[in-house]
């Protein structure tokens, strides 16, 4: 059975940069299926951040482009965000999901997600 | 960015009810539509998929309809262990949106 897991610092200071990764386990992601990112600030709705396939290929949310990008490491069977110059508004709860959808956004398997407070 | 607009925010309602969701896009997105049950402390759990489909597992008391803009969620029979928050995510368009979700309680 598939499980996803995030993991990273739960505290980032101001203009640097977040980076979180969520490790598959139960599946190979060389196998198939896209890799996406999405947060939660507190009390708002969910956002998608970006997904990226098996081979590395990526795309994101406009919104953040700028300072995003999304890889696969198939050695760790891992996938990873980075977030570049954050500031409080990237406050939330991160998740990584598999997107089983070829066009993209069918996130059908989440990871439990964690926290990320961005404060000095 | 399409949006979506969920109504209601918030309901209360007893068990055996029946619920109704509404999720309207700000332009047709045809049926590209999920919907999601997320419970506090979980990840979020996809019950519907392209508007009316049901996920494998999920039980047949949830169910979705509609097309282009306007899209329906219902619970036909509340149960105490679908207390959770709702909420719908198109797929039409890039970026992927989502709802600002309907927190569903026992009355």
């Amino acid at each position: 059975q598939m499980h996803l897991q995030e993991s990273g610092p739960g505290l980032v200071r101001p203009s640097e940069t977040l980076s979180l990764t969520c490790n598959v386990s139960g599946y190979s992601i060389t196998s198939g299926y896209f890799w996406g990112w999405i947060r939660q600030p507190p009390g708002k709705e969910l956002e998608w951040i970006g997904t990226v396939s098996r081979g590395g290929s990526a795309y994101y949310n406009p919104s953040l482009e700028s300072r995003v990008t999304i890889s696969v490491d198939p050695s760790k069977n891992q996938f990873s965000l980075k977030l570049s110059s954050v500031t409080a508004a990237d406050t939330a709860l991160y998740y990584c999901a598999r997107d089983y959808l070829t066009n993209g956004g069918g996130f059908d398997i989440w990871g439990q997600g964690t926290m990320v407070i961005v404060s000095s | 960015d399409i949006q979506l607009t969920q109504s209601p925010s918030s309901l209360s309602a007893s068990v055996g009810d029946r619920v109704t969701i509404t999720c309207q896009a700000s332009q047709g997105i045809g049926k590209f539509l999920n919907w999601y049950q997320q419970k506090p402390g979980k990840a979020p759990k996809l019950l519907i998929y392209d508007a009316s489909s049901l996920e494998t597992g999920v039980p047949s008391r949830f169910s979705g309809s509609g097309s282009g803009s306007d899209f329906t969620f219902t619970i036909s029979s509340l149960q105490p262990e679908d207390i959770a928050t709702y909420f719908c995510q198109q797929y039409d368009n890039v970026p992927w949106t989502f709802g600002q979700g309907t927190k569903v309680e026992i009355k």
